[in-house]
């Protein structure tokens, strides 16, 4: 098992351009959550699913951010008309649960810088 | 809704023990525990249900008080390992996981 992995690891874009970052979850694990981390602060929930359907968001994410998990098993994160705000470490992670969460395994990041 | 933690900041020498608490204004169904490295991802350490039972790490431990709706890392025997950002994240509904801004922990020989 590779764990989770995200891609890309880095990318500089400039204000007003799109991005959109990919997660590979662990194979098994039905769940898939999307954080954003900046400096000296604590994950952010952005989004979770189970299996493909989008059970809970933020309010940040119905703004310019969609997630989405077509088949249940990878997931994008899109950002629209990007501001230098958005610049942080976006974290994907994900777990097998149903009810109470379990062990959320990280992957390394994709980290945004906004110019 | 995010839980506070206390303190931002710890430094300890080795072979000390250390006190993470972890404080929420809801009711919780669960509380987890991280440990980050610099420049790495959150590690899982340790979660704690309603009802007591525990999963996670041999040498950490914490307490989980449903009533009060708060949760406290125990680090004892502290190791230079130890060094990172801990991070309790708690669950209010079955899901929804939210973290709390971080402990710094700093281990010195």
């Amino acid at each position: 098992d590779t764990g989770v992995s995200q891609d890309p690891r880095h990318k500089i874009t400039k204000r007003g351009q799109n991005v959109t970052f990919r997660c590979d979850p662990i194979s098994e694990h039905n769940r898939l959550y999307w954080y954003r981390q900046t400096l000296g602060q604590g994950p952010e929930f952005l989004t979770y699913f189970q299996n493909e359907a989008q059970l809970e968001k933020s309010r940040l994410l119905s703004d310019r951010f969609s997630a989405e998990r077509p088949k249940g098993s990878f997931s994008t994160l899109e950002i629209q008309r990007t501001e230098q705000g958005d610049s942080a470490m976006y974290l994907c992670a994900s777990s097998s649960s149903t009810g109470i969460t379990g062990e959320l395994f990280f992957g390394e990041g994709s980290r945004l810088t906004v110019l | 809704q995010q839980p506070v933690q206390s303190p931002q900041a710890v430094i300890l020498r080795e072979g000390e023990d250390a006190v993470i608490n972890c404080s929420s204004s809801k009711a919780l169904y669960s509380v987890h525990w991280y440990r980050q490295k610099h420049g790495e991802a959150p590690v899982f350490l340790m979660i704690l249900l309603k009802g007591g039972e525990q999963k996670g790490h041999e040498k950490i431990s914490a307490s989980f008080n449903e009533k009060k709706q708060q949760s406290s890392l125990y680090l004892t025997a502290s190791q230079l390992s130890y060094s990172g950002t801990y991070f309790c994240g708690t669950e209010p509904s079955g899901g929804k996981l939210i973290f709390g801004q971080g402990t710094e922990l700093s281990v010195k020989p």
